[in-house]
């Protein structure tokens, strides 16, 4: 099984900053990577797959790169609605696996 | 619109069984891979199950594996998880998604094994 880990847990950031969140593969996924934001009591939402490729309605503040074990999410300007929790995971093989999450909270 | 309509969820007892249905609208079912994910309480996300686009193949993690049984009826657009010998640790809310990066999501629906 691929192990993805998520750093760091929490992420305490002002809005108008910037947000980088990292995610790491003990295997390499190549570029099979996403990642999702989760606000409570929602479902996830796709925001970044093939690594770097931001997902319908996305908007351009939201930016993936890496590839095969070492990936990163940033956000280049915090909104209000931008505090949620980030889960990045690999599609890889056919067992897709999540990291542990990266909650972004206002500072 | 492009939708998935969980529902099945409930509560059960351990050793029980339930079955979760997943109905897909406003897009070409057959086309897709189709995969239940979980999420227990205050916890993060786990992948569960996964089917191809014709039923032939068919992937569990490790701790459902001879307990869940993922499979889909293309003519009706719909996916199904029938879980059995359920356990505490099942307690969560299943989601059903579209591909294998998750472009869509169910809204989810909670199950809940407690005696």
């Amino acid at each position: 099984e691929i192990v993805m880990t998520q750093s760091p847990a929490t992420l305490s950031v002002s809005p108008g900053e910037r947000a980088t969140l990292s995610c790491r593969a003990s295997q390499s996924v190549r570029t099979n990577l996403a990642w999702y934001q989760q606000k409570p009591g929602q479902a996830p939402r796709l925001l970044i797959y093939g690594a770097s490729t931001r997902a319908t309605g996305i908007p351009v503040r939201f930016s993936g790169s890496g590839s095969e074990t070492e990936f990163t999410l940033t956000i280049s300007s915090l909104q209000s609605e931008d505090f949620a929790v980030y889960y990045c995971q690999q599609y890889n093989n056919w067992r897709g696996t999540f990291g542990g999450g990266t909650k972004v909270e206002i500072k | 619109e492009e939708q998935l309509v969980e529902s099945g969820g409930g509560l059960v007892q351990p050793g029980g069984s339930l079955r979760l249905s997943c109905a897909a609208s406003g897009f070409t079912f057959n086309i897709y891979w189709m995969t239940w994910v979980r999420q227990a309480p205050g916890k993060g996300l786990e992948w569960v199950a996964n089917i191809k686009q014709d039923g032939s193949e068919k992937y569990y993690v490790d701790s459902v594996k001879g307990r869940f049984t993922i499979s889909r009826d293309n003519r009706k657009k719909s996916l199904y998880l029938q879980m059995n010998s359920l356990r505490a640790e099942d307690t969560a809310v299943y989601y059903c998604a579209r591909r294998a990066d998750f472009d869509i999501w169910g809204q989810g629906t909670m199950v809940t094994v407690s005696s």
